[in-house]
């Protein structure tokens, strides 16, 4: 069972507006959560990390937020640019220790046009 | 500066065929990892590893082997390739288990 759901599947912009991309999941524990870049053929690149309880991160123009009552996070990209074209991976860690495991998502496929 | 590389690029082989996936990590990591993606899926961890000699066993592990050979390097095995196995393979190295990611860019395999 899919223990990490990402909407929308895909998501076509113009470039200079904002999106934002959900993550809910059922991970338990949920120690931490990770939003990647994927660029098409290529591997991921950590944006940002969220452990806390209502953690908000911001990273340029990434930011984030999460609920853990809710289990549920965002991925806001405000001002997009040609370059943000790529998929965004969601990912929750289920434990801080060495036997911890990451569950993905499948991704949201972003495609910003001009 | 730290990386982690993955060999070859891509890899084209015959049902039955013998593959290797290699990587390696100049991260000084402890942790590292092989995953798959394939579409519609998120990324499943076939093996990972602690440390040189170290093996565990993933989500998805089977028809695939694993060794961890050194800290740096650690390889997948495919002695049997099936089209199933057809897929695109990631290796990643982290310092702990919580700690950041480093992903190389991917192996594409095809089996036919």
């Amino acid at each position: 069972k899919t223990q990490v759901e990402q909407s929308p599947q895909s998501l076509v912009v113009r470039q200079g507006e904002n999106c934002v991309l959900q993550c809910n999941y059922s991970v338990t524990p949920d120690n931490h959560l990770r939003w990647f870049k994927q660029d098409t053929g290529k591997g991921l690149v950590s944006l940002t990390v969220l452990v806390h309880e209502n953690d908000k991160t911001s990273n340029g123009r990434y930011s984030a937020t999460l609920d853990k009552d809710a289990k549920h996070s965002t991925l806001h990209i405000t001002a997009t640019l040609l370059d943000d074209t790529a998929t965004y991976i969601c990912v929750v860690g289920d434990r801080g220790s060495a036997l911890g495991r990451l569950h993905f998502g499948a991704g949201t496929q972003l495609i910003v046009i001009p | 500066e730290a990386a982690v590389t993955q060999s070859p690029r891509n890899k084209v082989t015959v049902t039955g065929g013998n593959v290797t996936l290699s990587c390696r990590q100049t991260n000084s990591h402890n942790y590292m990892y092989w995953y798959r993606q394939d579409t519609g899926h998120g990324l499943r961890l076939i093996h990972y590893s602690y440390g040189a000699g170290n093996l565990q066993i993933g989500d998805v592990p089977d028809g695939y082997k694993a060794t961890r050979t050194t800290q740096e390097d650690f390889f997948l095995l495919l002695e049997l390739a099936s089209p199933s196995q057809t897929s695109l393979y990631f290796c990643a190295s982290s310092g702990t288990a919580n700690s950041d990611y480093t992903f190389g860019s991917g192996t594409r395999l095809l089996v036919i």
